[in-house]
């Protein structure tokens, strides 16, 4: 099983709407989720963090988070075309010296 | 002024060559990382450094040798390329037992 699995998309949503991404977990122990967005040719950079059952908003975006499903998700409302990228859950491992596994990332597509 | 900085962008070479890539962080943090991101745009940690230690060592070819001369220098090295190092190197540095990463613009390798 692989440690964090994410639909490599594309998924394509129309400007304005909702784009849902998910992301489900292998390891029960692990502490802290993120999700980072990466445009073609560029680094990841880090959108959002959430370390507690519920949801964090932040602007535009929420994070969701179930520790007994294991699964992590990524709302953005009123999406738009510069949204289009891939979008990486990460997942911080449960022993040892903490670092982060990658998901292999959902590409979303954002159409005017 | 860029926070993680890696050289050189592009490298490309010969199969059986010697390459290095160099890292530099002017955020202050204490750890720094490379991760390999293939052509599937799989994202996965190779070593991590906590203030010059070696602290997170994966199922790496021991034909790659990081150094870390100070906390704020991450090198790679790698000998004899083969093929299957083609990819985007990507350094990062974080803050010692946090798990927010910064990364840098990224190397890309192409050995041929």
């Amino acid at each position: 099983q692989k440690e964090v699995e994410q639909n490599s998309g594309p998924l394509s949503v129309p400007e304005g709407a909702i784009a849902s991404l998910n992301c489900t977990y292998s390891d029960r122990g692990s502490q802290s989720f993120f999700w980072y967005r990466q445009y073609s040719g560029k680094s990841p950079e880090l959108i959002m963090s959430i370390y507690s059952n519920g949801d964090k908003e932040d602007g535009r975006f929420t994070a969701q988070l179930n520790k007994a499903s294991q699964y992590v998700s990524l709302l953005i409302r009123d999406s738009q075309p510069s949204d289009s990228a891939t979008y990486l859950c990460a997942v911080t491992r449960p022993t040892g010296y903490s670092t982060l596994t990658f998901g292999k990332g959902t590409m979303l597509l954002v159409s005017p | 002024d860029t926070a993680v900085s890696q050289t050189p962008k592009y490298l490309v070479t010969q199969m059986g060559n010697d390459k290095s890539i160099k890292c530099e962080q002017n955020l202050g943090h204490d750890t720094m990382y490379w991760y390999k991101q293939d052509s599937k745009k799989f994202l996965k940690i190779m070593f991590s450094y906590n203030n010059k230690e070696l602290i997170i060592n994966e199922t790496v070819p021991n034909r790659f040798s990081p150094k870390s001369p100070d906390k704020a220098h991450l090198n790679l090295h790698i000998n004899s390329l083969e093929l299957g190092d083609s990819a985007v190197y990507f350094c990062a540095s974080s803050q010692a037992g946090a798990n927010v990463l910064t990364f840098g613009a990224g190397s890309r390798l192409t050995v041929l």
